[in-house]
């Protein structure tokens, strides 16, 4: 059984960082391109960014709005995948879901962890 | 890129079909065959439901379908359930030179 859970969600002050983790298992995580999406409280869905396997490159995308600020990274040995926000915005508060991005789609998704940015 | 448009909200009784609209452009829904669909019930994660504009993970009832005409998606569910009621989600692969992804701005189905 696919299982994605996300924890490092926190109460953070505007222009702080933080790091998100997702542990992954029930699949070969490092097969599996991996995604994160994002939904602000009473809001649509958003994506965030993306990273290939390793196999397909490893190279990461990222929507626009947080280019620059946002790394998505991946740690294939710990079936881990990691989301560093940097320079948050009050703008950045919602909860953000690890998804495993299959078949040009967000096949399997975590249960997500609350980010909120606020002073 | 924009959002995708999906009418706010739709409605439906039990046994009915009702049918969700997605509206994109050329340079998203009405150029890729890659559409997809999402169920959400309050507080929870989203769901696949429709990948490909029209193909069904395992374990998604035939109730639901999708379809796409020009740069319009849309996904039906036929034989309506009280547990269809959520909030669904469409999406397109919208990438022209990086890679991106759009998502519509969700549709609360009520069945009456």
């Amino acid at each position: 059984e696919v299982q994605l859970v996300e924890s490092g969600g926190g109460l953070v002050k505007p222009g702080g960082s933080l790091r998100l983790s997702c542990a992954a298992s029930g699949f070969t995580f490092s097969n599996v391109w991996m995604s994160w999406v994002r939904q602000a409280p009473g809001k649509g869905l958003e994506w965030v960014g993306r990273i290939k396997s390793k196999t397909d490159g490893g190279t990461t995308d990222y929507a626009a709005p947080v280019k620059g600020t946002f790394t998505v990274s991946r740690d294939d040995s710990k079936n881990t995948l990691y989301l560093q926000m940097n320079s948050l915005k009050t703008e950045d508060t919602a909860v953000y879901y690890c998804t495993t991005f299959r078949a040009a789609s967000f096949d399997y998704w975590g249960q997500g962890t609350l980010v909120t940015v606020s002073s | 890129q924009s959002a995708l448009t999906q009418p706010r909200s739709v409605s439906g009784s039990p046994g009915q079909s009702v049918t969700i609209s997605c509206t994109g452009t050329s340079s998203d829904v009405g150029y890729y065959n890659y559409v997809s669909w999402y169920q959400q019930h309050p507080g929870k994660a989203p769901k696949l439901m429709i990948y490909d504009v029209s193909k069904r993970p395992s374990g998604v009832p035939d109730r639901f379908s999708g379809s796409k005409s020009g740069n319009t998606a849309s996904l039906t569910i036929s034989g309506l359930q009280a547990e269809d009621e959520a909030d669904y989600y469409c999406c397109s692969y919208a990438g022209t030179y990086t890679f991106d992804v759009v998502f519509g701005g969700g549709t609360k189905l009520t069945v009456l």
